[in-house]
């Protein structure tokens, strides 16, 4: 059964700072993996989308890696803003062959701090 | 962009009552979902739907059902609630399965 772990749990970094989140999975026959950002009370906004087939994808200050042999993705945050705070989750699509489903990691919870 | 409406942001009903959570997205997406999070549970995925009138169940579908009757709208239905379905409900839609999920932004149900 695919189990997604994200560490840290929690993060808190100064205003400035470029950090890197992870996220790991147990099994690599994965579709896809997508990151999201969830702000307090919010529903999910998706960040990026990387296909089994790519190794990372880039928008903006983030980037995302994928190494499927490994079973790991990292979210790379390039001079971190305050307003990136918010619960960081990573999610594996096509466990079981259901291209359709996504298993979600428990998140990271980042804090930046001005 | 893509918007993912939900009915209602917070909702308290009672034990037994039936319940109806709606869902509608406006990008003629295919596929639609509901989730339910839940601290230290993470997200956990109770139905999905990958047309008009076919569903699907994931991982948690005990006391819940779900109807589809047009493309752009998704309803989850607890038959009878209880206090154990007390959690943050969100719905979800995507084109195709190679592209992203889009969700909406949740509705804390709590059952009494």
């Amino acid at each position: 059964k695919q189990e997604v772990t994200q560490i840290p749990a929690a993060l808190s970094v100064p205003e400035g700072e470029n950090l890197v989140l992870n996220c790991s999975f147990t099994d690599s026959a994965i579709y896809n993996l997508q990151w999201f950002r969830q702000d307090p009370g919010k529903g999910l906004t998706s960040l990026l989308l990387i296909q089994s087939s790519q190794r990372e994808q880039t928008s903006g200050r983030l980037n995302a890696s994928l190494d499927k042999s490994s079973g790991r993705s990292t979210l790379y945050i390039a001079a971190s803003q305050p307003g990136d705070s918010a619960t960081y989750l990573c999610a594996v699509g096509g466990y079981g062959g259901a291209t359709n489903k996504l298993i979600f990691g428990t998140g990271t919870l980042l804090a930046v701090q001005p | 962009d893509v918007k993912v409406t939900q009915s209602s942001r917070y909702l308290v009903k009672r034990t037994g009552e039936k319940v109806f959570l709606e869902c509608v997205q406006d990008m003629d997406h295919e596929n639609m979902f509901w989730y339910r999070q839940d601290p230290g549970l993470g997200l956990r995925l109770i139905y999905f739907s990958y047309d008009v009138k076919m569903k699907e169940k994931g991982d948690i579908p005990e006391g819940y059902s779900v109807s589809r009757e047009k493309k752009e709208r998704f309803s989850l239905i607890l038959e009878s609630a209880s206090t154990n379905q007390t959690s943050m409900y969100l719905c979800a839609s995507s084109f195709q399965v190679v592209r992203p999920q889009h969700f909406g932004d949740g509705t804390r149900l709590s059952i009494l």
